[in-house]
């Protein structure tokens, strides 16, 4: 079993819609979840993070990490045509390595 | 990418040859990564670093070797590509200061190998 697993999609979705992107992940050492948003032909970009279990909100994006079930998600709100890109979740322990084990990432596609 | 660049964006080897790709900061950041990325396979960790001259392996190091003697530059190096190292291969760094921190990630390389 893969440490983290993500659903790559492609996930097609109309402008406007609520889009839900989700990861489980099988080492209960992970601590710190991340989302990083990539567009085509460029580097991944922090989009947002969480320690341990509970709920983020920023603007149209939510994060929510369920530890007891080892599963994490993203959801947008009023998706854009903007939001557009690959979503890849990572994660890591506590302590002081900072690796990160990343996702597949999912490829999504907002339509006007 | 604000404070991290890679050297070249773009090379086009053959394979047996020697290939160097650089990865400079300008953060002073304690850790810095090589990352290559595949279709199919996402994110796979070749080697990271944890100061100057202090590096290790990560899950597809072989065929790869790094380097690190000053604190803004990482350099990857592939021995003798292959076609299999065709790629785009990602450098990131991240600080150490004791709470979270995220990635952050050059422009990437993209690298073929005929």
């Amino acid at each position: 079993q893969k440490e983290v697993e993500q659903d790559p999609g492609p996930l097609s979705v109309p402008e406007g819609a609520i889009v839900s992107l989700n990861c489980t992940y099988s080492n209960s050492a992970f601590q710190y979840f991340m989302w990083y948003r990539q567009y085509s032909r460029k580097g991944p970009e922090l989009l947002m993070y969480t320690y341990s279990s509970g709920n983020k909100e920023d603007g149209r994006f939510t994060a929510q990490v369920d530890k007891s079930s080892k599963y994490i998600s993203l959801f947008i709100r009023d998706s854009q045509p903007s939001d557009s890109a690959t979503y890849l979740c990572a994660m890591r322990s506590g302590g002081s390595n900072y690796k990160l084990t990343f996702g597949k990432g999912t490829l999504l596609t907002v339509n006007p | 990418d604000a404070g991290i660049t890679q050297s070249p964006r773009h090379k086009v080897t053959e394979t047996g040859t020697p290939v160097t790709l650089r990865c400079h900061q300008t953060e002073n950041h304690r850790y810095m990564y090589w990352y290559r990325q595949d279709p199919g396979h996402g994110l796979r960790l070749i080697h990271y670093s944890y100061g100057v001259k202090d590096t290790d392996k990560g899950e597809v190091s072989d065929g790869y070797s790094v380097s690190r003697s000053k604190t803004e530059d990482f350099l990857l190096t592939l021995e003798s590509a292959t076609s299999s190292q065709t790629s785009v291969y990602f450098c990131a760094i991240s600080g150490d200061r004791g709470r979270i921190n995220g990635y952050t990630f050059g422009s990437g390389t993209r690298l073929t190998v005929v």
